[in-house]
């Protein structure tokens, strides 16, 4: 069964310093989203992508998170400089991007951020 | 605007007993509903939906109905198990001004105890 993957499993990074997370969606699908779960909520959506296209980076805070999927397969997500609230677990998932409404979306195992 | 309202937990069951986790949601037009079940240190896993009113999703003996006339997803199992204990997040979708938006619950943690 195809799966969502997503690198590094785990990071521990120091405050100020940069870093990237990497995502490969399901093969085919045209939307990929990065969400950001902090301990014990539900997951936030950070942006969204329709092949290489942002649809949605409302949430995402720009001065220091940017993300992109070039050529419309996988992405990268980055956090320069990193900040002691950005410790979560930062969630990749993708969907077919035909079906609107009724989609599903597939979630990658993520990526657990920690933050001295 | 749109919003999922869980039940809070922890929700601590025996085995075999039955479990209900309440689910209300607020949306515009006409939303796809879902559950989701994240085990620890693991990404969501979809566990069931229903896309339109009235339609029952179920897998793994999990069932809920979605009820347009209480604006209500509840997640039911008539016997848990051990291997059930897990966070659970209800779900919708729902178009919007920047395409198609997913929206979560904060998640229901459940603990079943042998």
């Amino acid at each position: 069964e195809a799966e969502v993957a997503q690198s590094p499993r785990y990071k521990i990074t120091e405050k100020s310093q940069a870093v990237a997370f990497w995502c490969d969606p399901i093969s085919g699908h045209a939307t990929l989203y990065w969400y950001r779960q902090i301990l014990g909520q539900g997951p936030e959506l950070l942006v969204q992508f329709q092949d290489e296209s942002v649809v949605d980076d409302s949430q995402l805070p720009k001065d220091r998170f940017s993300a992109e999927r070039l050529k419309g397969v996988d992405s990268t997500l980055k956090i320069q400089p990193a900040e002691l609230g950005d410790s979560a677990m930062y969630l990749c998932a993708s969907s077919p991007g035909l079906a609107g409404v009724r989609e599903t979306q597939y979630f990658g195992p993520g990526t657990r951020l920690l933050v001295l | 605007g749109n919003s999922v309202t869980q039940m809070e937990g922890p929700v601590t069951l025996s085995e075999e007993a039955f479990l209900t986790i309440n689910c209300t949601y607020t949306a515009t037009g006409y939303p796809s509903l879902f559950w989701y079940v994240q085990y620890p240190g693991e990404g969501l896993q979809l566990l069931l939906k229903a896309t339109k009113a009235d339609d029952k999703g179920s897998n793994k003996g999990f069932e809920a109905t979605y009820r347009k006339e209480t604006t209500s997803f509840h997640l039911e199992k008539g016997s848990v198990q051990v291997s059930d204990s897990a966070v659970y997040f209800c779900a919708l979708r729902s178009g919007g001004m920047t395409g198609n938006q997913f929206y979560f619950g904060t998640g229901t943690s459940l603990t079943v105890i042998p």
